[in-house]
């Protein structure tokens, strides 16, 4: 079983939808990272939380330490929205990456 | 430009032949951290450093494959007798960090692309 899973592994949506992407994680963790990543390569960290909730414009992310799961929601989706997005729980160091979520925001 | 620069940004080379990678991180940070991502996977952690000391490696890391943070700012990754499996983006990050904890964000570089030949 893989220490981190994403679901869904792809998502299509239309501009304007609420997006939710979930990340479940099997590893103890004092952190958990979202980042973001375009083609080309480029990562961007969007939120590293470690309780609760996070909102940073229209993202939000969520995490329940006890059951070991995280969300990232994006509300009024946006085409510029379409990237890869990764879940990465810091159990130490070496943070544990998810193999991402493609998404896919259309106008 | 004060984010994490790499480069160079592409390489390509022959199967056999030695490539170095340097990244250099945001200037405050202590904590440098390399990882390699192959397409359709998330990245995998290779190395990390504490200022110039090399804290971690991955079993990843083959004995062709060397780090280096001498002065505690930038970092080289070196890959000697390049393989076809090694191509992949080899990303670097950095971030601030006090003991055992990570008390900054993480911040990436634009990766360096490796095509093995």
């Amino acid at each position: 079983k893989n220490e981190v899973e994403q679901s869904p592994q792809n998502l299509t949506a239309q501009e304007g939808e609420f997006i939710t992407i979930n990340c479940s994680y099997s590893v103890g963790i004092s952190a958990l990272h979202w980042l973001q990543q375009h083609p080309g390569g480029g990562i961007v960290s969007l939120f590293m939380l470690s309780s609760g909730k996070k909102k940073h414009g229209r993202l939000i992310a969520t995490i329940n330490i006890q059951e070991k799961h995280s969300s990232l929601h994006i509300t009024a989706s946006h085409p510029r929205d379409s990237a890869v997005y990764i879940c990465a729980p810091r159990g130490s160091e070496k943070l544990v990456f998810g193999k991402g979520t493609k998404l896919t925001v259309n106008p | 430009d004060t984010g994490v620069s790499q480069n160079p940004r592409h390489k390509i080379t022959k199967r056999g032949q030695n490539v170095t990678f340097r990244c250099d991180p945001i200037s405050e940070h202590n904590r440098l951290y390399w990882y390699r991502q192959t397409l359709g996977q998330g990245p995998e952690f290779l190395t990390y450093f504490q200022n110039e000391a090399q804290l971690e490696k991955s079993r990843l890391l083959s004995d062709r494959f060397s780090a280096e943070r001498p002065k505690g700012s930038f970092s080289t990754l070196e890959i000697q007798r390049t393989e076809q499996g090694d191509s992949a983006m080899y990303l670097c990050a950095s971030s601030l960090g006090t003991g055992q904890v990570v008390t900054g964000e993480l911040f990436f570089g634009e990766g360096s692309r490796l095509t093995v030949l």
